[in-house]
């Protein structure tokens, strides 16, 4: 298996520019979720899928930021508009919902600059 | 709610001395618990984890972890570092495959 894949690896925007993260999780894995890691505050946790619902979005900091699943293979997270402070390496995960002691799969993250 | 502590946010030791990361967790049920670790610009690759099975986990690169219930601990050690365990370290407990509660992370320093 190819592992969780994520593009694109970087990222190089300007402020109030609209940036679009992608995830391909692995294949029946029916949970997705998307982080944001930064030296300030560490690993976040944005959102969560589960069988392509959002399920918990808490995490995700503003209206500026969006995420879908339209269906089991892929997901999106959208920035519109970028800001500096969403500089940032975002991470999606995978895991299947059964047997529920699995554990997630990282992609390799994209690292997002916004200048 | 669950929550995890890592109690130390930066270990130093020596090349071939052991290594001990500590993890404290609070979950109302029996979770799931894992350790990751992060090298510099990487991404998260599984350590090990316990999934109420045995209570002494052996995980990669010669590393294990013991689940006390009784102390709420699972500590992560290797009984002789090497220059490439270098890195961050994160505790994660989980119930039910969801929830995965992330502790803050302890970078792991090896000096030579």
């Amino acid at each position: 298996d190819a592992g969780v894949i994520q593009s694109p690896r970087h990222e190089v925007t300007e402020m109030g520019q609209e940036v679009t993260l992608r995830c391909k999780p692995i294949s029946g894995h029916n949970s997705l979720f998307w982080y944001r890691q930064t030296m300030m505050r560490g690993l976040e946790l944005l959102i969560y899928f589960n069988n392509n619902v959002p399920i918990d979005d808490s995490g995700m900091p503003e209206d500026r930021f969006s995420a879908k699943m339209p269906n089991a293979s892929f997901s999106t997270l959208k920035i519109q508009p970028s800001e500096p402070r969403d500089s940032a390496v975002y991470f999606c995960a995978s895991t299947p919902l059964w047997p529920a002691y699995n554990e997630q799969f990282f992609g390799p993250g994209t690292r997002l600059t916004v200048l | 709610a669950q929550s995890v502590t890592q109690l130390d946010s930066h270990v130093s030791v020596s090349e071939g001395t052991p290594v001990l990361l500590r993890c404290n967790y609070s979950s109302s049920y029996s979770p799931s618990l894992f350790w990751y670790v992060q090298h510099p610009n990487k991404g998260l690759q599984l350590l090990l984890k316990y999934t109420s099975a045995a209570t002494l986990v052996k995980g990669i690169n010669g590393f294990e972890a013991e689940f006390k219930k009784s102390e709420t601990s699972f500590h992560l050690t290797k009984p002789s570092a090497h220059m490439s365990d270098a890195a961050e370290y994160f505790c994660v407990v989980s119930l039910y495959g969801q929830n995965f509660v992330f502790g803050p992370g302890t970078r792991l320093s090896v000096l030579p």
